[in-house]
C-alpha cells in the first residue's frame, strides 16, 4: 500500500471555528490532492498541488486554501467552516501528472 | 461541462451471475481509472486504462476503454459476495485534472 497517512481521522467541530487537515505521504510523489465525497457526488476536487509550494484550485474550492512546504505533507485548512463541509474529505498522490492515484483513509469531518 | 456519468448507479445481482458497468464521459481523455470502495474505507485502485482498445483483467472482473465512444466497461463474470461493494471510474482529460463518476454500488446476493 502507498505511504499514506491522514490526520485527524475523524473531527467533529462547531461552525465558525478554523480546521485544518493534514495529509503526509512517504512515496515522494509530486502531485497530491484534495477531495471531499458526499453522497450522490462522487468525488469532487478541492485543491491539488503539482510541487512544493505549487497548489491550484479545484472544482469545489471556495471556503478552502492549502499549503505544501514540503513534499511529503500537504494540508488543508477550512478558515470558518460551515455545515456545508461536513463530509469525508480523501488526500491522494500520484508519480506522474494524470497518472494512477493513491488514497488515504480519509477524514470524516463533521460541522454542527 | 466535464462530466462522467456511470450506471446503473445501484445494482443488485445474484451470485454467480454475469453484469456490466458502464461509464460515459464527456471529454476527450486517454486514461480511464477504476476504482472500489468498500463502505466507510479508502478508494482502492482496480485497473489503469491507458489507450484505446484497452482490456485489463483481475479475477472476475474484466474493465475496458474505447476512448471513441468515450465508453469503458466494467464487467463482472460469476459474481460473488466478495464483490460487492462501490465502484468509480475516473478519467484524467488535462492537467492535474481528474473527474470521478457517482459511483456505481454493487451488492451481490447469496
Amino acid at each position: 500500500d502507498a505511504g499514506i497517512t491522514q490526520s485527524p481521522r475523524h473531527k467533529v467541530t462547531e461552525t465558525g471555528t478554523p480546521v485544518t487537515l493534514r495529509c503526509h505521504q512517504t512515496e515522494n510523489h509530486r502531485y497530491m490532492y484534495w477531495y471531499r465525497q458526499d453522497p450522490g457526488h462522487g468525488l469532487r476536487l478541492i485543491h491539488y498541488s503539482y510541487g512544493v509550494k505549487d497548489t491550484d484550485k479545484g472544482e469545489v474550492s471556495d471556503g478552502y486554501s492549502v499549503s505544501r512546504s514540503k513534499t511529503e505533507d500537504f494540508l488543508l485548512t477550512l478558515e470558518s467552516a460551515t455545515s456545508s463541509q461536513t463530509s469525508v474529505y480523501f488526500c491522494a498522490i500520484s508519480g506522474i501528472e494524470g497518472g494512477e492515484q493513491y488514497f488515504g483513509p480519509g477524514t470524516r469531518l463533521t460541522v454542527t | 461541462e466535464l462530466k462522467v456519468e456511470q450506471n446503473p448507479l445501484f445494482l443488485s445481482m445474484q451470485e454467480g451471475k454475469n453484469y456490466t458497468i458502464y461509464c460515459n464521459y464527456s471529454t476527450t481523455s486517454d486514461r480511464l481509472y477504476w476504482y472500489r470502495q468498500d463502505p466507510g474505507k479508502s478508494l482502492e485502485s482496480l485497473f489503469v486504462l491507458l489507450s484505446n482498445g484497452a482490456v485489463k483483467q483481475e479475477g472476475r472482473l474484466m474493465a475496458s476503454l474505447d476512448t471513441k465512444a468515450r465508453l469503458s466497461t466494467l464487467h463482472i463474470t460469476a459474481a460473488v459476495h466478495d464483490l460487492s461493494a462501490t465502484y468509480f471510474c475516473a478519467v484524467a482529460p488535462g492537467t492535474y485534472k481528474y473527474i470521478f463518476g457517482t459511483g456505481t454500488r454493487l451488492k451481490v446476493l447469496a
